[in-house]
Parts: structure tokens; sequence; C-alpha cells
């Protein structure tokens, strides 16, 4: 059974209109994480959501935003997509205290055209 | 900062040999350390962790990982690759405090050849 969903597999939108992707949890975990992969590059954390508390890598554009309106369910929000951001997006959780690992959704491929 | 380094960026090994993926960590207390496996178009799954204790490892589908401090090194092993072991594989370094915010290595490509 997932326990990290993530809405839609493929995703195609035009450059410039603003695109949402989605991610939802059964785990009941309080982190909830956006990362950004691409091609043949390793997963760049952009942000995570620890609770309702929102923290941002340094090196994430301002472009990319997220919003977390209940523990199950995390978005992210490009507001003016670029060709650069075409990649793999993908969505971990894990709970919030204690030696635990990041369980990965199926991930999101953004393309941008 | 913690950091990962994969010194291979692809291999290709034949079915039923074994296989050795290495992974370099640069951290300044004691790591947690993972691998993962990434199959084409999916996300990461894992196949083992460390945090302590027994310094060798065992996960999923036969593999095993050995975490060796003096070295810096957390190498994943598996005796005999299968076919539908190919696949991308990812080393990553996570730090104590309650919960993880990894770093990953640029991961290492693995072929397997009939």
């Amino acid at each position: 059974d997932a326990m990290v969903i993530q809405n839609p597999r493929y995703q195609v939108t035009q450059f410039g209109k603003p695109v949402t992707l989605s991610c939802s949890q059964t785990l009941n975990h309080n982190v909830m994480y956006w990362y950004q992969q691409k091609s043949s590059q390793a997963p760049k954390l952009l942000f995570h959501y620890y609770d309702k508390d929102f923290n941002n890598e340094a090196d994430t554009p301002d472009n990319f935003q997220s919003r977390r309106p209940n523990t199950s369910f995390c978005f992210l929000d490009i507001r003016s997509p670029g060709l650069g951001d075409a990649a793999m997006y993908l969505c971990a959780t894990s709970r919030g205290q204690g030696n635990t690992e990041a369980f990965f959704g199926q991930g999101t491929r953004l393309t941008v055209v | 900062a913690q950091s990962v380094t994969q010194p291979d960026i692809h291999i290709t090994v034949s079915e039923g040999a074994s296989l050795e993926l290495r992974c370099n960590y640069s951290y300044g207390a004691t790591p947690y350390l993972f691998w993962y496996v990434q199959s084409p178009g999916q996300g990461l799954q894992l196949l083992l962790k460390y945090f302590s204790g027994d310094t060798l490892v065992q996960g999923i589908k036969g593999f095993e990982a050995e975490f060796k401090r003096s070295q810096s090194s957390f190498n994943l092993r598996k005796p005999s690759v299968h076919w539908s072991d190919a696949a991308e594989y990812f080393c990553a370094v996570g730090f104590s405090g309650g919960y993880q915010k990894v770093t990953f290595g640029t991961g290492t490509k693995l072929q397997v050849i009939p």
C-alpha cells in the first residue's frame, strides 16, 4: 500500500504558467520534504515542514513555494516555471522524533514547454 | 557541513557476480547513513540504514553495508547480483537531532549484463 502518494506522476506545464504538485501521506509523520532531482543528479532538498513550521533551504529560488494545509497533505507551487525547472520532484516524509529514515513517494516528472 | 561522495558514476557487473558500491562521507560527528535505490522514473526506496550499534547492517533484497569510521566509508555490497538490481543507488548521510535532513551523494548507476 502506497504510504506517500504524489499526484500527478507526470505533469506538463507551459513556460511561465503556475503549476502545483501534490503529495499526501498515510503515515501521520510530522515532517514532509520536497526534493528536486534533475537528470543524473542527486536529489536536492528545497524545503521541509515540521508540522506547520516551514523551513526553506537557503538556495531555494523564490519561484518555489509550499503549503501544508494539514498533516496529510503538502503542495509544491512553482509560480513561473522556467525550462530549468524541468525535473523530478520527490516528496518524502519522516517522523519528527527518534532515529528514522525518510519515506519517498514515486515522484512527479515535470516537463516545461 | 556534511557531504557524501560516491566515486563511481557507473558500474557494470555480470549477473551472479558480487557487487560493491563505494560511499565516503564527511561529517564532524557520528553520522546516520542510508542507502537508497531508485529505478528509472521512480521514487527512492530505502535499502538499509545505520544509526548505531553493529557496523555491518543487513538490508532488503540481499544487500548489506559496513560502516567503517576510520575510513569514513559506508560501502554497499551484494554477493550475487540479479538482473533486477539494475538501478541507481544513492548513499545519504543525515545527522542526529530528532529528524533526518539528509544529504545525498551523486549516485551510482548499476548495469547488470547477462
